[in-house]
């Protein structure tokens, strides 16, 4: 059973479109994230959603949204996509004060 | 703000040990955690350090000093499988973590 989940692993795109990406964990954990990772393998976080209470990182352009129908998965919804969203986007969960994180395999994203 | 450093690479013979340092300077301070990455991976968890000492884990281990704001993750009798970025990673918030831009393990024969 996979820890946590994301799909598609590999979304290609043309700039200008909306898309999504799926996250789903079965860990019963009561913290979810987003991160990205660029070309240069540099992670960064992009939100972090835990007991409803959403926290966002204040970099991140508000063309990205976060959304979570339930504990067990949070969604990354993206509008009007660009060239300098193209990186791999990484979902994880922990669970209280454990320092562990559990990534799901990512998410490849291209615009074109 | 926060910000991490930490060798971008490094290099080893199968079988030694290495030493992959990690120095921080953040506004709030929960833990430092280690994470490998391999080439089209997933990162994985490794350890996580909040208080000041050595934290053992079979062949790794990692060291915490709050007071240096410095921390190590170290490897020992090194294998190829080794061979794979190294981020450490620190919790300023409950909810927030920041990352170190990584270390690039080679591990030769």
């Amino acid at each position: 059973d996979t820890a946590v989940s994301q799909t598609p692993k590999y979304l290609v795109t043309q700039m200008g479109n909306d898309k999504s990406i799926k996250c789903e964990q079965n860990l019963g954990h009561d913290t979810m994230y987003w991160y990205k990772q660029d070309s240069k393998k540099f992670l960064k976080i992009m939100f972090s959603y835990n007991n409803k209470e959403l926290i966002i990182n204040e970099t991140v352009p508000n063309r990205f949204s976060p959304k979570s129908p339930d504990k067990a998965h949070l969604n990354l919804h993206i509008n009007s996509l660009e060239l300098g969203d193209s990186a791999v986007y990484f979902c994880a969960s922990s669970q209280g004060s454990a320092g562990e994180q559990f990534f799901g395999p990512g998410t490849r994203l291209t615009v074109l | 703000g926060q910000s991490l450093e930490q060798p971008s690479e490094v290099t080893a013979v199968e079988g030694a040990i290495v030493q992959i340092n990690c120095t921080y300077q953040t506004s709030g301070f929960y833990g430092l955690s280690w994470y490998q990455q391999h080439d089209g991976g997933a990162p994985t968890f490794l350890s996580y350090n909040a208080l000041d000492g050595l934290e053992e884990t079979g062949r790794f281990s990692s060291f915490l000093s709050r007071s240096d704001s410095y921390g190590y993750l170290l490897l020992q009798e090194l294998q190829m499988k080794d061979s794979a970025s190294y981020f450490c990673a620190v919790r300023y918030n409950f909810n927030k973590f920041y990352f170190g831009s990584g270390t690039k393990l080679n591990v030769k024969p």
